[in-house]
């Protein structure tokens, strides 16, 4: 079975600083993660996914599998990245891609 | 396109109630899915549909719970007789065909059972 753990509820930085939150895995097949965010008064939504090794907002997340880690990073956090950000992987189940959500950790960027 | 939609947005009940959920996924997505949300378990999946069709219901957690979905641009999530435990955050989410790791969710339905 597929786990995800997030090991900070609450992560909380200075505006400016660099940020780092922090997801593992366990999963025995080839696994495919993803970040999403949910801000304050808004949807969850999908922040980025591994395969597309892109930046969405500034952050970035490398798949690391030796170490089962999937690390969302910032190098100089906004007071609007203030969210709750939950780390998934998508098992593939033969019909659709089921997702398995970690805790979450809520971000919490001050001046 | 309004996304998601879900109805209520609180539902305030008690204990021993019939609590309906109500979910009208983006038109033209072939999947919906229930989530519920806790702070002690965060995300966890209930159930999901594929064209109508419940296909996973094993994070559904007791026969308290059914989902049903009628047709492809409606769905309910129903707790009979409904419990204090089953306090959370309830969001509904479809996806379509080709990408069914992007999951587009609803605002969710806050429930609080006294």
């Amino acid at each position: 079975a597929q786990r995800v753990t997030q090991p900070e509820k609450l992560l909380s930085v200075f505006k400016g600083a660099p940020v780092e939150l922090k997801c593992n895995y366990s999963y025995s097949g080839s696994p495919e993660l993803f970040w999403y965010v949910q801000y304050s008064r808004q949807r969850l939504q999908l922040l980025l996914r591994h395969i597309s090794r892109e930046s969405i907002k500034g952050f970035t997340a490398d798949l690391n599998k030796g170490e089962t880690s999937f690390h969302l990073k910032k190098p100089f956090a906004q007071e609007e990245d203030s969210a709750m950000y939950y780390c998934a992987l998508s098992a593939n189940t033969g019909t659709a891609s089921k997702l398995t959500f970690g805790t979450g950790t809520r971000l919490q960027v001050t001046l | 396109d309004a996304g998601v939609i879900q109805s209520p947005r609180h539902e305030v009940t008690e204990m021993g109630q019939e609590v309906t959920l109500r979910c009208k996924p983006i038109s033209g997505h072939d999947y919906l899915f229930w989530y519920r949300q806790t702070m002690m378990r965060g995300l966890e999946l209930l159930i999901y549909f594929n064209n109508n069709v419940p296909i996973d219901d094993s994070g559904m957690p007791e026969d308290r719970f059914s989902a049903k979905m009628p047709n492809a641009s409606f769905s309910t999530l129903k707790i009979q007789p409904s419990e204090p435990r089953d306090s959370a955050v309830y969001f509904c989410a479809s996806s379509p065909k080709i990408s069914t790791d992007t999951q587009y969710f609803g605002p969710g339905t806050r429930l609080t059972v006294l």
